[in-house]
């Protein structure tokens, strides 16, 4: 099948530990992204890379880390986890040259901090 | 920076039809997206729109003006697993960036 996929699909975990968050697409994309939405279901970008280059990087902590090894993958690693982390991570892809290009969107981590 | 509004919920009758607004500003805008949400999954990609116009899809369709800085997605003969929230999305500025706003909860009922 040809997908953006993102695992794991549930991440339980507390308060200060460390956990990452894998995303993988065989659409043959260049661009990749990490969205993150809210309780209120606001979706917000947080990072972009274009061919393994980093092109995006908005507000945000540096516990939050993203590493894409090629460009069919991009990694999300976040340090000393907060209550606030508690959220829906979306891997998304799309053809980052071609202004017309949708977001392809994985199927979401949602993580819960206790 | 951005500011894209849109109504936080609507309600509609099974078989109407519905339009849900976007006013946005921005500056460098390379375009308009509609995606819809359905609870609990990824959101999925409506319609593309970056000239002034309508673009006709089926039961759906979306409308932009840019000097006006407005959209808006019309559905047609609304079925009940119409029922998500939709998304107005804004690509600008350098990276090609893509910026959501905060969704329209649209409820379809009998």
């Amino acid at each position: 099948d040809t997908a953006v996929s993102q695992t794991p699909k549930y991440l339980v975990t507390q308060m200060g530990n460390d956990k990452s968050i894998k995303c993988e697409q065989n659409l043959g994309h260049d661009t990749m992204y990490w969205y993150k939405q809210d309780s209120k279901k606001f979706l917000k970008i947080m990072f972009s890379y274009n061919n393994k280059e980093l092109i995006i990087n908005e507000t945000v902590p540096n516990r939050f880390s993203p590493k894409s090894p090629d460009k069919a993958h991009l990694n999300l690693h976040i340090n000393s986890l907060e209550l606030g982390d508690s959220a829906v991570y979306f891997c998304a892809s799309s053809q980052g040259e071609n202004y017309n290009s949708p977001l392809h969107f994985g199927n979401g981590t949602r993580l819960t901090v206790t | 920076g951005q500011n894209i509004d849109q109504p936080t919920e609507m309600t509609a009758t099974e078989g109407a039809i519905v339009q849900i607004n976007c006013t946005y500003q921005t500056s460098g805008f390379n375009g308009l997206f509609w995606y819809q949400q359905h609870a609990g999954e990824a959101p999925t990609f409506l319609s593309y729109n970056v000239l002034d116009g309508l673009e006709e899809k089926g039961r759906f369709s979306s409308f932009l003006s840019r000097s006006k800085g407005y959209s808006y997605l019309l559905l047609k003969e609304l079925q009940m697993k119409d029922s998500a929230s939709y998304l107005c999305a804004v690509k600008a500025g350098g990276g090609n960036k893509l910026t959501f706003g905060t969704g329209t909860q649209l409820k379809v009922e009998l």
